[in-house]
């Protein structure tokens, strides 16, 4: 079964400064891999996708997400964070074999000091 | 892209009293939907998978009497929570993945809060 981990629950950045958010999966085969983010009591917003081709993908927002393979890794990039970048962010994988249905990874809190 | 729509956004009820939740795709038709609960501050865990015309196979530790799911037609998955608890007390979201694209899409959830 495939599996994912956002190693950091907590992230606190100053606006301006960069960003990478973590990202590991498990899955045996090659995975459709996702990055949500989430405002509070709000639901799910897609800000990028891999399925396959360039493993550099382009997102929403000004975020970016990097598959690398042999590290099982798709983490979530953004040069200049903005003050409204603050929510949840969520990694998932999707099995295109079982119609689409996502396994999600615990996600990361973003905070933003002015 | 596709749209998933997820009624009410928000509902607080009684214990003891049950409440439906809708989730419609509005311009495509999904044979399949995917129910999640999001716990505070946590993350979302797959509760059942809605199969349109069959029944919804759900995940271990569901239970499927007190979570009814129905999928009467290829657009509207119903989730019906029964006999709420506070403990139900969570935020709902529905997912459909529309033929051809590798893609989820999400409704915008629900919270309910039971009292």
């Amino acid at each position: 079964a495939q599996s994912v981990t956002q190693p950091d629950i907590h992230i606190t950045v100053s606006e301006g400064a960069s960003l990478e958010l973590r990202c590991n999966y498990s899955y045996g085969a090659t995975p459709y891999l996702f990055w949500y983010v989430q405002s509070p009591g709000q639901g799910l917003q897609l800000l990028l996708k891999y399925f396959s081709g360039d493993t550099l993908v382009q997102g929403i927002k000004g975020f970016e997400a990097e598959f690398k393979r042999s590290q099982s890794s798709f983490n979530l990039r953004k040069p200049s964070v903005h003050w409204s970048d603050a929510a949840e962010y969520f990694c998932a994988v999707g099995v295109l074999g079982a119609g689409n249905m996502l396994t999600f990874g615990g996600g990361t809190r973003l905070m933003v000091k002015p | 892209g596709a749209v998933v729509s997820q009624h009410p956004s928000r509902v607080i009820c009684k214990s003891g009293t049950s409440v439906k939740i809708e989730c419609r795709s509005l311009d495509f038709q999904a044979t399949t939907m995917f129910w999640y609960r999001q716990f505070p501050k946590k993350s979302l865990m797959l509760m059942a998978t809605s199969n349109e015309g069959s029944k919804a196979t759900y995940e271990q530790g569901v239970e499927k009497d007190k979570f009814l799911i129905n999928h009467a037609s290829l657009t509207l998955s119903t989730l019906t929570v029964t006999s709420a608890h506070p403990e139900d007390s969570s935020f709902y979201i529905c997912s459909a993945p529309k033929g051809g694209s590798a893609e989820a899409f999400f409704g915008q959830g629900t919270r309910l809060t039971v009292v």
